[in-house]
């Protein structure tokens, strides 16, 4: 298993539709879970954190399940201004270092007119 | 977080410097390339002055850090391999936002 694995897509969707993206993890010993937008040609920036009591934020909504090691994000009415690449991520574990981030390779979204 | 420069073109064999830069006084930096479909893989990060660890993809590249605010990625000896978007990160230490530079496009010929 991958260490962050996520649909590539793309996911097509019309204005005004609700839209997952789901990423699974494979170390269960992670704490730590972020989803990140990336805009064309620009870098990544932190869309929100992922708790795991479930958190949202305004039209979007992640959910963490760490018996199955699976992470969501739910993105309702959506915007012309959501299409971007969104990467799941999460810190990796390393005995005797402070860790890292890691970045799956991203699902791309798609809103059409 | 900044980078330099924003884009490079090399020769093969060529050495180059890519500088990072932030000024939020974050411990943690990092590098990263970023290629179609392979998404972003880890080269170096650092913790802290003069300290480094490897990360996924460390071959052919250095990396040195010899203030707190500032991170170099090295290559010694370009390869057409090495052809990619060099992006940089920083945080804080501990469970914290990484922010990312602009990034270096960096092809090699």
């Amino acid at each position: 298993r991958k260490e962050v694995e996520q649909d590539p897509g793309p996911f097509n969707v019309p204005e005004g539709a609700t839209v997952a993206f789901n990423c699974t993890y494979s170390n269960s010993a992670s704490q730590s879970f972020f989803w990140y937008r990336q805009d064309c040609r620009k870098e990544p920036k932190l869309l929100m954190s992922v708790y795991s009591s479930g958190n949202e934020d305004g039209r979007f909504t992640a959910q963490l399940n760490r018996a199955s090691q699976y992470i969501s994000l739910l993105i309702r009415d959506s915007k012309l201004s959501d299409s971007a690449t969104y990467l799941c991520v999460v810190n990796r574990v390393v005995v005797g270092s402070q860790g890292n981030l890691i970045f799956g390779k991203g699902t791309k979204l798609s809103v059409k007119p | 977080v900044t980078q330099t420069p924003k884009f490079q073109v090399l020769k093969t064999g060529q050495s180059m410097t890519l500088q990072c830069a932030q000024d939020m006084n974050h411990e943690y930096m990092s590098w990263y390339r970023q290629d179609p479909g392979l998404g972003l893989r880890l080269i170096y990060f650092s913790y802290d002055v003069k300290m480094k660890e490897k990360g996924d993809i460390p071959e052919g590249y250095s990396v040195s850090r010899e203030k707190k605010e500032r991170f170099s990625l090295i290559l010694e000896s370009a390869s057409t391999n090495q052809t990619s978007m060099y992006l940089c990160a920083s945080k804080a230490g501990g469970i914290n936002e990484q922010f990312f530079g602009p990034g270096t496009r960096l092809t090699v010929l």
